[in-house]
C-alpha cells in the first residue's frame, strides 16, 4: 500500500522552513527520502531505520516514528536548489525489499 | 564512477508495437528495480529483481509487461502490443542489497510515448 505524503505542494521563500509527512497503514522495516528534480532522475536524501532515530544532512533532517509508522523531513533555511519533488519510500512487512513510493511533494521555492 | 544507464533515452512507439527498455546497473550491485512514473505522478513498483532469486514481479500492471535480468547484469523490460496508458518514464534503479541501509541510484529513465 502507497504511502500517504502531504502537503501535496508546498511555496516557500529563500531562508523558510518546511516540513513534508509521510505515513503509511502498515508497519515499516525502513523509510526512504528521494528528491526529484524536475526532468531528472530521483536523488536519495536519507535512510531511517526502526528505533525512532532521526538524521540529518546540512539543513535537511528526518525522523521516524515506527509506533505511529510516521516519518516527517525537515527543511530549515530552505536554499533556491532544495525546489524538487520529494519522495518517501517505505519498505513494510509483507513486502520485502520492495520500496513503495509516495505520490510526493511538489517543493518550490522562491527568491 | 559509471551510474545507472538505461537506454533508449526516449521512445515514440505506435499503438500495438512492442517495446524493449535496457538497463545497465551499477556494478556490484545485485539488486535491480524497474519503477513507472506518469506524468506528475509518483513512482509506481513494477519488478524487483535480487541475485540469482526468483524476481518479485508482483507490480507489473498485466501480462504485456515482461522483465528479464541475467544474473546481476543488464535487465530488459519489455512491453508488447503497447498500449497508449503505456505513456510514462520508466526508471530502473539498483542498490547493493537489502534496502534497510542501501539507498536506491536511479537511472535517468526511458521517456516511452505511445501514440
Amino acid at each position: 500500500q502507497q504511502p500517504v505524503q502531504s502537503p501535496q505542494a508546498v511555496i516557500l521563500r529563500e531562508g523558510e522552513d518546511a516540513v513534508i509527512n509521510c505515513s503509511s497503514s502498515k508497519a515499516l522495516y525502513s523509510v526512504h527520502w528521494y528528491r526529484q528534480k524536475h526532468g531528472e532522475a530521483p536523488v536519495f536524501l536519507m535512510i531511517l531505520l526502526k528505533g525512532g532515530e532521526q538524521k540529518g544532512h546540512d539543513k535537511i533532517s528526518a525522523s521516524f516514528n515506527e509506533k505511529k509508522q510516521q516519518s516527517s523531513l525537515y527543511l530549515t533555511a530552505s536554499q533556491l536548489s532544495y525546489s524538487g519533488t520529494y519522495f518517501c519510500g517505505t519498505e513494510g512487512s509483507g513486502s520485502a525489499r520492495q520500496l513503495t513510493f509516495g505520490s510526493g511533494t511538489q517543493l518550490t521555492v522562491l527568491p | 564512477g559509471a551510474g545507472v544507464s538505461q537506454s533508449p533515452s526516449n521512445k515514440v512507439t505506435e499503438k500495438g508495437k512492442d517495446v524493449e527498455l535496457r538497463c545497465d546497473p551499477i556494478s556490484g550491485h545485485t539488486a535491480l528495480y524497474w519503477y513507472r512514473q506518469r506524468l506528475g505522478q509518483g513512482l509506481e513498483f513494477l519488478i524487483y529483481f535480487q541475485g540469482n532469486s526468483a524476481p518479485d514481479k508482483s507490480g507489473l500492471p498485466s501480462d504485456r509487461f515482461s522483465a528479464e535480468r541475467t544474473g546481476e547484469s543488464v535487465s530488459t523490460l519489455t512491453i508488447q502490443r503497447t498500449q497508449q496508458e503505456d505513456s510514462a518514464v520508466y526508471l530502473c534503479a539498483s542498490t547493493t542489497g537489502g534496502l534497510l541501509n542501501s539507498p536506491l541510484h536511479f537511472g535517468n529513465g526511458t521517456r516511452l510515448t505511445v501514440t
